[in-house]
């Protein structure tokens, strides 16, 4: 099944450093990539829409100058969280949603990495 | 705002079929059903999907009502692994892809 992997699975840093997540499609190439962050007890929170060679589309009320996305290939997009403050830990997850004319209906087309963790001090 | 109504938590007993509802009573005629789950600390995983018809595949059976204001998630033979919070999600193909989670149902398979 298609695969998407995020880099890296947890990570902890100093407060008012930045902090680069990756995520990539390993086996199918997409245009778009969603990004969400999870805290504790909670949902999923749809942060941003990530479309490959455009800007990212962010979700009311996510400060986009906080969390830089960036898309630059069909397999890869980054999450970068910028100045992180101890109430930026959470557990960030991307989607990757395979391209049209790939067969996609079969499966529901959008394919979840694993997840990176992310704790600031 | 997530579009479905499901029950906070549920148990089941191993090796029973788990039995998951979902309420979507505001569903539009584009709109498909998705389910998909999340073990702790880990990615969702995609479960199943459909538009009216029941679907079956190797993890599980999906029925749509036909008036499809509701649906129901079917794990025939649950196992502990099967724990997990399960989330139904409608969303039309139209959407860009973007899947709105809701607070989903949190499964506990007891042996």
């Amino acid at each position: 099944g298609a695969v998407v992997s995020q880099h890296p699975s947890w990570v902890i840093c100093k407060s008012g450093t930045s902090v680069k997540i990756e995520c990539r499609s390993l086996d199918f190439q997409a245009t778009t990539m969603f990004w969400y962050r999870q805290f504790p007890k909670q949902s999923l929170m749809l942060m941003a829409t990530s479309n490959e060679g455009s800007k990212a589309t962010y979700e009311q009320g996510v400060e986009k100058d906080k969390f830089l996305i960036n898309h630059a290939s069909l397999t890869l997009s980054t999450l970068t969280v910028t100045s992180a403050h101890p109430e930026d830990s959470s557990f960030y997850i991307c989607s990757a949603r395979r391209t049209s004319g790939q067969g996609y209906f079969s499966t529901g087309e959008l394919f979840f990495g694993e997840g990176s963790r992310l704790t600031v001090l | 705002d997530a579009k479905t109504t499901q029950p906070p938590s549920m148990d089941c007993a191993e090796g029973r079929a788990a039995n998951l509802p979902c309420n979507h009573s505001t569903i539009s005629g584009n709109e498909y059903v998705y389910w998909y789950r999340q073990i702790h600390s880990q990615g969702p995983q995609y479960i199943i999907h459909g538009l009216k018809n029941n679907e079956t595949n190797e993890m599980a059976s999906l029925i749509i009502t036909e008036d499809r204001k509701s649906s129901t998630l079917i794990l025939p033979h649950a196992t502990l692994r099967d724990t997990a919070v399960y989330y139904c999600i409608v969303r039309g193909n139209n959407q860009g892809g973007k899947l709105i989670f809701g607070q989903g149902t949190e499964l506990s398979v007891k042996p």
